[in-house]
């Protein structure tokens, strides 16, 4: 079993729908959350980063942690078209650690 | 442009060739990571640098891979005898020692 899980999707959504990407994961000892925007043939972009359980929001962007049931959303509110991208989850279990663990990325497409 | 860096973007080449692969971090961070991503994948751990130091290597690091950072600045990360395994995306990353790893835009390695 990976240690994180995430939907790879397709995800197709019309302009303007709200967006829910979700990861699992197995290790209790996560404790930073982390989703990141991968554009086709490019880097990972850094979107939210949130530590332990709750909500943080940062315009149409809204990370959740659930970190009883070891779960974490992010919300896209009112989507665009250049929303379009794969969205990867990343989790570590101590600040500053040595790496992140990523879940497969779920690619999603916004229709105009 | 003060973002991670990373050179070539893309590189061709035949089985059984050497390659290097360079990174230029964002000024001042210490810390400086290597991923690898396939198809479909989310990036996976390779190697780290706490300055000009090598603290971490995945066991995903054969002994045909070797990572340096001299000087404590950029990195190079060579791979001996390539084989078509190690096409893939190679990622470089950076922080100050944080969680917040900002990714370059990688050199996406085709061996043919």
């Amino acid at each position: 079993q990976k240690e994180v899980e995430q939907d790879p999707g397709p995800l197709s959504v019309p302009e303007g729908a709200i967006v829910s990407l979700n990861c699992t994961y197995s290790n209790s000892a996560f404790q930073y959350f982390m989703w990141y925007r991968q554009y086709s043939r490019k880097g990972p972009e850094l979107l939210m980063y949130t530590y332990s359980s709750g909500n943080k929001e940062d315009g149409r962007f809204t990370a959740q942690v659930d970190k009883s049931s070891k779960y974490i959303s992010l919300f896209i509110r009112d989507s665009q078209p250049s929303d379009s991208a794969t969205y990867l989850c990343a989790m570590s279990a101590e600040s500053g650690a040595n790496n992140l663990f990523f879940g497969t990325g779920t690619r999603l497409t916004v229709i105009p | 442009d003060t973002g991670v860096s990373q050179d070539p973007r893309h590189k061709i080449t035949k089985r059984g060739q050497n390659v290097t692969f360079r990174c230029d971090p964002i000024s001042e961070h210490n810390r400086l990571y290597w991923y690898r991503q396939t198809l479909g994948q989310g990036p996976e751990f390779l190697t780290y640098f706490q300055n000009e130091a090598q603290l971490e290597k995945s066991r995903l690091l054969s002994d045909r891979f070797s990572a340096e950072r001299p000087k404590g600045s950029f990195s190079t990360l060579e791979i001996q005898r390539t084989e078509q395994g190690d096409s893939a995306m190679y990622l470089c990353a950076s922080t100050v020692g944080g969680d917040e790893q900002y990714f370059g835009p990688g050199t996406r390695l085709t061996v043919t």
